[in-house]
């Protein structure tokens, strides 16, 4: 059974600091790591993907991805209450099925 | 494009009830997937297909539940009967699985969903 583990949180942190996410996964053959924000009522959508290990930055985004360790994270630089979501970690291997973790909820304090 | 359209955006029924949930996938996509997103149980793939053909379905629930892609620009997902336990978001997605796995195409879209309450 191929799993995605994550914090459920909530993670609260206040505006302007770091939020830091963490997601291990089972399957060694993943080669496709993403991060989608779910807005409350809303569908996922993609804001990082990795497919190296090492980090990879986007804006105020960073991914990080150990694959020895099989282990995913995201930081989110001057966290803004706009970012206040559920944060899903997935992960695919080619051909083959996205599995997704339960999902982190990031609160961000004004 | 105009991304993953999904219908009906939301489903009141009762229970015993057919539910047939409709997705059209992006246009030059050739993988779709079905998901169910609960607070209890998070994002479930139900099924999914690659060139219209279903690969995985181990994640049906029961016989009460089938999918089809009869084209590749249109699936069903349908219960029959329904039953309140069923109630939940139901997600379309899909993505085109061209080039390389880092060619950026391999990238999962959703569709805004369909909320079905099973009363």
């Amino acid at each position: 059974q191929k799993e995605v583990e994550q914090n459920s949180g909530p993670l609260s942190v206040p505006e302007g600091a770091i939020a830091s996410l963490n997601c291990t996964y089972s399957d060694r053959g993943s080669q496709s790591f993403f991060w989608y924000r779910q807005y409350s009522g809303k569908s996922p959508e993609l804001i990082m993907s990795i497919y190296s290990n090492g980090d990879k930055e986007d804006g105020r985004f960073t991914a990080q991805l150990n694959k020895a360790s099989q282990y995913v994270s995201l930081l989110i630089r001057d966290s803004q209450p706009s970012d206040s979501a559920t944060y899903l970690c997935a992960v695919n291997a080619w051909g083959q099925n996205f599995v997704f973790g339960p999902g982190t909820r990031l609160s961000v304090l004004p | 494009d105009a991304g993953v359209i999904q219908s009906p955006r939301h489903e009141v029924t009762e229970m015993g009830q057919e539910v047939t949930l409709r997705c059209k996938p992006i246009s030059g996509h050739n993988s779709l997937f079905w998901y169910r997103q609960t607070m209890m149980r998070g994002l479930e793939l139900l099924i999914y297909f690659n060139n219209n053909v279903p690969i995985d379905d181990s994640g049906m629930p029961e016989d009460r539940f089938s999918a089809k892609m009869p084209n590749a620009s249109f699936s069903t997902l349908k219960i029959q009967p329904s039953e309140p336990r069923d109630s939940a978001v139901y997600f379309c997605a899909s993505l085109s699985q061209a080039g390389t796995v880092d060619s950026g195409a391999n990238v999962l879209t959703f569709g805004a969903g369909s909320r079905l309450t099973v009363l």
